[in-house]
């Protein structure tokens, strides 16, 4: 099966900071999908890519789907202490498994007021 | 209010001791899905369900069952709950797919012993 790799596994950073978190995989995808989770929470949709290349910004995040359709990245630019949660990278798989959806392990993040 | 709710939102159980975590939702959507989260894990998905009557097998279902006899409901079964079964489980659902904002239920956090 496909490997997904995401790192890093976790982040201590001062507020202000920028941030970035990337995924890995052995295997090609057609979208690309990143989420964040709150304490106690269930994970929320932060960003959606749907093409090779495409570079899509939501606020003070920009997320980029990688050109080889294996990886992806998030940014954050200055970090507030909001921000702090679980970043996860979700891509979509297609074809036979239709639906499947395989979220990597996850970023955690702390931000120093 | 759009919702996605479970229950329960916490359970202590014995081995072998069949249970129930029920999942409901209010929009009329098509797409629901279970998964379990693990430290260093991630989310695995275990099941996923594209419409009534129509599941198919996640990353991890292995001692699960679903069903989705109604649009609105999707219960995770364990029929005899084993200790690595310990671990917090959500409900998530979605208008369709292909990058559609799937909204997670609250979590249950399941502690078999």
């Amino acid at each position: 099966g496909q490997q997904l790799n995401q790192s890093p596994q976790s982040m201590f950073i001062q507020e202000g900071e920028d941030v970035s978190m990337n995924c890995t995989s052995s295997s090609i995808f057609n979208t690309w999908l990143w989420y964040k989770q709150d304490p106690g929470e269930g994970p929320v949709l932060l960003i959606a890519l749907y093409k090779a290349g495409e570079l899509t910004s939501n606020g003070r995040l920009t997320a980029q789907f990688g050109i080889t359709r294996k990886d992806s990245f998030l940014n954050i630019s200055a970090s507030i202490p909001s921000d702090v949660g679980i970043y996860f990278c979700a891509p979509l798989e297609g074809g036979t498994s239709y639906g499947k959806l395989t979220f990597g392990q996850g970023t955690i993040l702390t931000v120093h007021p | 209010e759009a919702q996605v709710t479970q229950n329960p939102r916490y359970l202590i159980t014995v081995t072998g001791k069949k249970l129930t975590v029920t999942c409901s939702q209010n929009m009329n959507h098509e797409y629901m899905s279970w998964y379990r989260q693990d430290p260093g894990l991630g989310l695995r998905q275990i099941y996923y369900s594209m419409n009534v009557e129509v599941t198919d097998k996640g990353d991890v279902p292995e001692g699960y069952k679903v069903s989705r006899k109604e649009k609105r409901n999707f219960p995770l079964i364990l029929e005899s709950p084993s200790p690595n079964q310990t671990s917090l489980y959500f409900c998530a659902s979605s208008r369709g797919w292909e990058g559609e904002t799937q909204y997670f239920g609250p979590g249950t956090r399941l502690l078999v012993l």
